[in-house]
């Protein structure tokens, strides 16, 4: 069965500083990858997809992540944090069966805290 | 393109009684996803739709719970004699998805579900 894990509950990081938010995934196929994020009241948004091709993908508000096959790992990163990143970041795996792709499969979610 | 919505957004109800949640996809999208959250989780797939067919219900917590759609537009959740356990944010999503291919689901507010 497929699973995501997210080793770090809580990291802060300061201000301006680099963030590196892990993820590793276990699924038998190629998978397609996915980074959100939740803010405190707000729904779930979406930083960032792997589907293909190039491993190092780009998303919303200055993220990347960089998709390793050999470490079954879809790492998040973003070079310099503003106070306004704080929030849960969930990284997620689709699955497939018979009909197509199905639900997402979710990690347990990394609680990112910035420090002034 | 105004996002997935969700009614009510809060719900508390007495142990026993019946709840309906529902869900408004983004319009062109064909695909529809319900999930469950509790407090310091991922999110959890509970079932989906592809337009009024519903693909996949053995993610379903239990018999209490089911799904519709029946017109491959808007989407109910309902629980029946609902447990304090069902206590928890649901969640609905919408995607586009074509000929196997895989797009990005887009997540609604959530409807909050507290049972006293």
């Amino acid at each position: 069965a497929q699973s995501v894990t997210q080793p770090d509950i809580h990291i802060t990081v300061s201000e301006g500083a680099s963030l590196e938010l892990r993820c590793n995934y276990s699924y038998g196929a190629t998978p397609y990858l996915f980074w959100y994020v939740q803010s405190p009241g707000q729904g779930l948004q979406l930083l960032l997809k792997y589907f293909s091709g190039d491993t190092l993908v780009q998303g919303i508000k200055g993220f990347e992540a960089e998709f390793k096959r050999s470490q079954s790992s879809f790492n998040l990163r973003k070079p310099s944090v503003h106070w306004s990143d704080a929030a849960e970041y969930f990284c997620a795996v689709e699955t497939y069966s018979g009909g197509g792709a199905d639900g997402l499969t979710f990690g347990k979610g990394t609680h990112l805290i910035i420090q002034p | 393109d105004t996002g997935v919505s969700q009614d009510p957004r809060h719900k508390i109800t007495k142990r026993g009684q019946n709840v309906t949640f529902r869900c408004d996809p983004i319009s062109e999208h064909n695909r529809l996803y319900w999930y469950r959250q509790t407090l310091g989780q991922g999110p959890e797939f509970l079932t989906y739709f592809q337009n009024e067919a519903q693909l996949e219900k053995s993610r379903l917590l239990s018999d209490r719970f089911s799904a519709e759609r029946p017109k491959g537009s808007f989407s109910t959740l309902e629980i029946q004699r609902t447990e304090q356990g069902d206590s928890a944010m649901y969640l609905c999503a919408s995607s586009a998805m074509t000929s196997g291919t895989s797009y990005e689901q887009y997540f609604g507010p959530g409807t909050r579900l507290t049972v006293t």
